[in-house]
This record gives C-alpha cells, sequence and structure tokens, in this order.
C-alpha cells in the first residue's frame, strides 16, 4: 500500500551536534523526495529534495540521501542551531492513478542551546 | 507578495454550519492541492486541480466541494460540518515537470476548529 515509514518522531540534540531522520517508502516506482521543514503556526516549506537519479544531494549544512534498492532516504543535518528546531517531513512522489505525495508522520527535533 | 496564500488563517465554527476556506497563488503554477493537517501533524492529500480539472479525489466525504475557477484559485467548501473536520487545511501549488517530479509550495494554512 503507499506508505512512508519516518522516524525518529522526536529528536533532540545539542546545538552544534549532528540530526539524522531516515524515512522508508514501499512503492518501487516513487522518483523524487522531498524535504519540508515546518515551523510553529506556519506551512510546510521545502528545503531540500532528491531525484531518483541521484544518491546524495548538499546544500550547506543539509543533506540527503538516497538508496533506491533499500528503499530508504535520509536527512542529515550537520552543525543544528536553534533556529533548525521545527518538525521536518519526508514525503515520496508515488504513482496512483496520477502523481502525490505521500507524507512521513513528521520528526520534531529540538536543538538545544 | 506571498506566494500561495489562503483566507481566513483562523474559522472557528458550530457543528452543522457551512464555511468555505479560499487559496490562490501567483506563481503561475497549473495546479493546485488541498491537504488535511489533522491534530498529530499528520498531513494528507484531499483533492488536486490541475488547470482547473480535478486529478485526485481521495476517500474524503462528499460534505467537501472543491471549486477552482481559474488556475490560480482553489476554494474549498465544507458543509455540515463535524467535529471531525477540526484540522489544519493546507493549500499547495506545483508546476508542471517531469511527471511526479514536481515541487509543490505549501500556503500558511487555515486553523478550523468546530465546537
Amino acid at each position: 500500500g503507499e506508505n512512508v515509514e519516518q522516524h525518529p518522531s522526536t529528536l533532540s540534540v545539542q546545538e552544534g551536534d549532528s540530526a539524522v531522520i531516515k524515512c522508508t517508502y514501499s512503492d518501487s516506482a516513487s522518483n523524487y523526495f522531498p524535504w519540508y521543514k515546518q515551523e510553529l503556526g506556519k506551512g510546510p516549506q521545502l528545503i531540500i529534495d532528491i531525484r531518483s537519479n541521484v544518491g546524495e544531494k548538499k546544500d550547506q549544512r543539509i543533506a540527503v540521501t538516497l538508496n533506491k534498492t533499500a528503499k530508504h532516504f535520509s536527512l542529515h543535518i550537520t552543525e543544528t542551531q536553534p533556529e533548525d528546531s521545527a518538525v521536518y517531513f519526508c514525503a515520496a512522489s508515488i504513482r496512483s492513478g496520477t502523481y502525490k505525495y505521500i507524507f512521513g508522520t513528521g520528526t520534531r527535533l529540538k536543538v538545544l542551546a | 507578495d506571498t506566494a500561495v496564500s489562503q483566507t481566513p488563517k483562523y474559522l472557528v465554527t458550530q457543528m452543522g454550519n457551512d464555511k468555505s476556506i479560499k487559496c490562490e497563488q501567483n506563481l503561475g503554477h497549473d495546479t493546485m492541492y488541498w491537504y488535511k493537517q489533522d491534530s498529530k501533524k499528520f498531513l494528507k492529500i484531499m483533492f488536486s486541480y490541475n488547470n482547473k480539472e480535478l486529478i485526485i479525489n481521495e476517500t474524503v466525504p462528499n460534505r467537501f466541494s472543491p471549486k477552482s475557477p481559474d488556475k490560480a484559485h482553489l476554494n474549498l467548501h465544507i458543509n455540515s460540518l463535524e467535529l471531525g473536520d477540526s484540522a489544519v487545511y493546507f493549500c499547495a501549488s506545483s508546476l508542471p515537470g517531469r511527471q511526479g517530479q514536481e515541487t509543490q509550495y505549501f500556503g500558511p494554512g487555515t486553523r478550523l476548529l468546530v465546537l
């Protein structure tokens, strides 16, 4: 079925440490994997994405890795800062008639100063 | 100059009422979406329109009726509101791209509370 599992559900790290959030998807035809950051009272904002023909992508302190064989993808945030505190969602694009996103259940990241 | 905007931001209403939420995007995108985010933060797609044509209609009660007067606007009308409709509703939009790889941009959300 259509499913994206996301772990952990909550994550606390000390400022300056790294944070890793992992997702697993079920549809082997999924070909696009965005990550969104949602701050309190706001809508999800895209922070990075990866397409299925790429294994890794980096943007400053944020990186995403994709293992298509295992159907895993992960978000890595290095040198975390208090403003990184938010809820992070992974998503996978699946085809069900037309394409749509299936979102993970979210990870609440707290960066402790 | 907000890219995807929604009104109202907050909506508090009584059970049984009918209400509408409006969404507008000025990004020139062709596709628009409605999502529901429940109290556990779970985000689920409800509807999608492409150039005013309905393309995704998830298993949503028919009390929910989307309407797209043009490709820049997608409204959501909800009849006979129930307690379980309380949630945050997000509008999103995307450009057509390689199928399945279009980036979606979200609005700020409408917080609906049904009493």
